[in-house]
């Protein structure tokens, strides 16, 4: 069955300092796609990026990075330097392609808080 | 991408009544889906609003609870009927394009307080 795991459930770390988020899924389809999304406390779900299962490459963008390893089913979402802005919970989401009912599986969600 | 206006942001209503959260996007999407997200927690699916047809409820959500309706591919409306302190909770609205590659958008969601 599918699923998807966020084992932290609440990181504290002081600004500036690097901060990996983990998000470990399973599934039995061969395509399927991963997503991060960012919930800041104003509560409205933010799209960060999306992963199809194909495309193992690690993608930066600005002091967002993403390590994707099929080996591991991890799909792990790192900020540099992180800002106070960044405090938030975010999600980790699993989107499989035979599933005719397009429905997002969510990981628990891990709250990241930056003190300042 | 896709733009979705949520309303009511907040409510506070009585125990035994019902309230009707509305969901406009700005332009035709797919799929249409209401969450339920209780504090500190994760997202949990109430249903798959579908247009032109009945909903597509989760197991433990049910239509007489949990009316929704879809008239058209931009707008949808889900009812929380004969309210108790256990439907307190935020409510969201989401809407996807009906491909398991795409993103879904979420609106501001409804933050409701039943007493």
């Amino acid at each position: 069955a599918q699923k998807v795991t966020q084992a932290q459930t609440e990181i504290s770390v002081v600004e500036k300092e690097d901060v990996t988020l983990d998000c470990v899924y399973e599934t039995r389809d061969t395509t399927y796609y991963l997503f991060w999304y960012k919930q800041p406390p104003s509560g409205e779900l933010v799209f960060l990026i999306r992963r199809n299962s194909f495309d193992e490459q690690n993608e930066i963008s600005g002091r967002y990075s993403w390590n994707f390893q099929k080996s591991t089913s991890s799909f792990n979402f790192t900020i540099t330097a992180s800002q106070v802005v960044d405090s938030a919970v975010y999600f980790c989401a699993l989107s499989e392609a035979k599933d005719s009912n397009y429905q997002l599986i969510w990981g628990a969600g891990t709250k990241l808080i930056i003190k300042p | 991408s896709a733009v979705i206006s949520q309303k009511p942001s907040r409510d506070i209503c009585q125990r035994g009544t019902s309230l009707t959260i509305q969901c406009q996007v700005d332009s035709q999407v797919t799929m249409m889906f209401w969450y339920r997200q209780q504090p500190g927690q994760s997202l949990t699916l109430i249903a798959t609003a579908n247009q032109g047809s009945e909903a597509t409820y989760e197991s433990g959500f049910v239509i007489d609870k949990f009316p929704i309706s879809r008239p058209n591919l931009t707008f949808s409306t889900l009812t929380v009927s004969n309210m108790s302190p256990e439907d307190s909770s935020i409510y969201l609205c989401s809407a996807r394009q009906g491909l398991p590659n795409t993103e879904a958008f979420f609106g501001q969601g409804t933050r409701l307080t039943v007493v």
